[in-house]
């Protein structure tokens, strides 16, 4: 079966732009999380949706926003882009209960300039 | 927060070498996964193991969790292997966020 699924893979947008990244998991998987992986920060948890409410949510500004659609698809998004907003952002799915294996997407590596 | 600090940092090795990759983690965890990190970005499913040992062709994994840590053993390397290792941990049932670990970078040369 497909894997996860994130578009775009490669984003170059300028400071003070938004830009809008999206997932689709493992079909019949309803729990999408999201990191953010830089060199200095290393992996770090953004938050995570399942059955389109937020149920854990990291360390970031409010800048950073996300959602969950019906069909589990996800999107996050990240308003008035900074240069340290650049970074690799890693979609994982899972079935939903704690303590069950996550599956990462490709990533989307966004450049902001 | 819990803290998961993986051992070495760097790791060459000569082809058909052994290694062990270290994973320990500051408080029980629900969850244990590991990871490999292809050159594109991408985290490949290596192990989920919250406890006990697994096996899969040439890697092999084992956690004691009531010792708080983890083992990848990676046997007769390639130099495919090459790339980043991440152990990644769940503190608690209904946390739904993996704690990762710097990882260790592995270089297999011919």
């Amino acid at each position: 079966k497909a894997g996860v699924t994130q578009t775009p893979r490669y984003l170059i947008k300028t400071r003070g732009q938004q830009v809008t990244l999206s997932c689709s998991p493992i079909s019949g998987h309803r729990s999408v999380s999201w990191y953010q992986q830089t060199p200095g920060q290393g992996l770090q948890f953004l938050f995570e949706y399942f059955s389109e409410t937020q149920r854990n949510k990291g360390n970031f500004p409010g800048r950073f926003s996300g959602r969950q659609f019906s069909n589990s698809r996800s999107e996050m998004n990240v308003s008035t882009l900074e240069l340290g907003d650049s970074a690799l952002y890693l979609c994982a799915s899972s079935m939903g209960s704690g303590g069950t294996e996550a599956f990462f997407g490709q990533g989307t590596r966004l450049t902001v300039v | 927060g819990i803290q998961v600090e993986q051992s070495p940092p760097d790791l060459i090795l000569q082809e058909g070498a052994n290694s062990t990759l270290r994973c320990n983690f500051s408080d029980s965890v629900n969850n244990l996964q590991w990871f490999h990190q292809n050159p594109w970005g991408q985290l490949i499913n290596l192990f989920y193991i919250p406890s006990g040992t697994k096996q899969n062709g040439r890697l092999s994994a084992t956690t004691v969790a009531t010792e708080r840590y983890s083992l990848l053993y990676i046997s007769s390397s390639q130099t495919t292997d090459s790339g980043v290792y991440f152990c990644a941990v769940e503190r608690e049932a209904g946390s739904y966020q993996l704690t990762f670990g710097k990882g260790t970078k592995l270089s297999v040369i011919p």
